[in-house]
């Protein structure tokens, strides 16, 4: 079965400053990578995905951007943070073929 | 676009009894997958359950069965014998068939389970 990490698990930010969160994920190849964020309270809203390393399709438009440097390896960084950006950051994998996501523990971001 | 509603916002059961959770949807595809999901307080997103739309039987896995209503539009959570471990959000999502799709959430249900 595959394994999801995520990190940093809480990080603590003031407005303006930028950002890099990691999702790696072990024991499969060439999943799709997805991150989502969770509002508080709230169900996921789709921030980007990926099919492979370098192809990278964006759901809303934001202040945030990704980017997979490898096949395993997924990235969400920013610029500049925005009070916006502040919520629970899940980086979620998918078996090609499988239909099936699952998630890493997640990162709990705030900013200030 | 495809909608996932959970009009229960919160419920309640006591342990050892029976819970359904509601979920609808709303999509003009004809073949896609469904899902819940739950999220105790740890926030880890764990998949509960998974039904695919062309499958007409109704998926178990251990104390969680589904209720699949296709015409309908119809995706419950059954949670037989409920455990105190069952506390937590519950999710309902949806996933089309394409090669890489993204899962479009409802707004969850919170269920707490009681002694």
């Amino acid at each position: 079965s595959q394994t999801i990490h995520q990190w940093p698990a809480t990080l603590v930010q003031p407005v303006g400053s930028p950002l890099s969160l990691e999702c790696t994920v072990e024991g499969t190849s060439n999943p799709n990578l997805y991150w989502y964020r969770q509002a508080a309270g709230r169900g996921l809203q789709l921030l980007f995905y990926s099919v492979g390393i370098g192809q990278i399709s964006s759901e809303v438009p934001q202040n945030l951007s990704a980017s997979r440097p490898q096949d395993r390896q997924f990235i969400l960084s920013s610029k500049k943070l925005l009070l916006s950006d502040s919520g629970f950051y899940l980086c979620a994998s998918e078996r090609e073929g499988n239909n099936e996501q699952f998630f890493g523990p997640g990162t709990r971001l705030t900013v200030l | 676009a495809q909608t996932v509603t959970q009009s229960q916002p919160e419920m309640s059961v006591q342990e050892a009894e029976t819970v359904t959770l509601s979920c609808t949807y709303d999509t003009s595809e004809s073949n896609y997958y469904l899902f819940w999901y739950k999220q105790p307080p740890s926030r880890q997103m764990i998949l509960v359950i998974r039904q695919e739309a062309y499958k007409q039987q109704n998926a178990t896995e251990n104390r969680f069965s589904v209720n699949f209503q296709k015409a309908a539009k119809s995706f419950s959570l059954k949670i037989s014998d409920s455990q105190l471990g069952d506390t937590a959000m519950y999710f309902c999502a949806f996933r089309g068939t394409g090669t890489a799709s993204k899962l479009t959430f409802g707004t969850g249900t919170r269920l707490q389970v009681t002694l």
